[in-house]
């Protein structure tokens, strides 16, 4: 079975600055990853994904998320936070294809300040 | 872009009751579809799989007759929590996965609260 680890339940930065949120991953097969963000009483939003081929994927909104299998990782970044970037945003993971059952990490806040 | 809608938004309910929860897919055929269930402040838990036209498959733990799922065509999935109770006090929400590379990944609808009273 798959999974799916997020460090960090709560990240805050100031506005401008790097944005990184971790998610390290967990699974038997090729894996398909995703980001997604979640505003308050909202559903989801994809951000990115990964399914195969150039291990950098650039998203919506200035976000990247590089697939490192070595690391089992698919860390989230952004250079420069915004105060709208504030929201929760949780990694997920499948292995049947993109449009196959994902397994979520527990998400991770993001808070930005002044 | 596809849109996914779900009705209604809200819904408070007295214990005891069910709660019928509308999925539609509004601009795409959605062959899959799936519900999630989210605790405050947690992430989204798999509740079931439904594909048009068939049974759902219900994932470990959840109650196939305490939350009945029927995806009868390819725009609507309905998730109905029958004798609520406060404990499925709970954010709902759907997904939808269609026909084509367009619609081959889920997009997510904006989710319905339940309050049980």
């Amino acid at each position: 079975a798959q999974s799916v680890t997020q460090l960090g339940s709560h990240v805050s930065v100031s506005e401008g600055a790097l944005v990184l949120l971790r998610c390290n991953y967990s699974s038997s097969v090729p894996p398909y990853l995703f980001w997604y963000v979640q505003y308050p009483n909202q559903g989801l939003q994809l951000l990115l994904k990964y399914t195969t081929g150039a291990t950098l994927v650039k998203g919506i909104n200035g976000f990247e998320a590089e697939f490192k299998k070595s690391e089992t990782s698919f860390h989230l970044t952004k250079p420069s936070a915004h105060m709208s970037d504030a929201a929760e945003y949780f990694c997920a993971v499948s292995v049947g294809g993109t449009a196959s059952k994902l397994t979520f990490g527990t998400g991770t806040r993001l808070q930005v300040t002044l | 872009g596809a849109v996914v809608s779900q009705h209604p938004s809200w819904v408070i309910c007295k214990s005891g009751t069910s709660v019928k929860i509308e999925c539609r897919s509004l601009d795409f055929q959605a062959t899959t579809m799936f519900w999630y269930r989210q605790f405050p402040k947690q992430s989204l838990m798999l509740m079931a799989t439904s594909n048009e036209g068939s049974k759902a498959t219900y994932e470990q733990g959840v109650e196939k007759d305490k939350f009945l799922i029927n995806h009868a065509s390819l725009t609507l999935s309905t998730l109905t929590v029958t004798s609520a109770h406060p404990e499925d006090s709970s954010f709902y929400i759907c997904s939808a996965a269609g026909r084509g590379s367009s619609y081959n990944e889920q997009f997510f609808g904006p989710g319905t609260r339940l309050t049980v009273l």
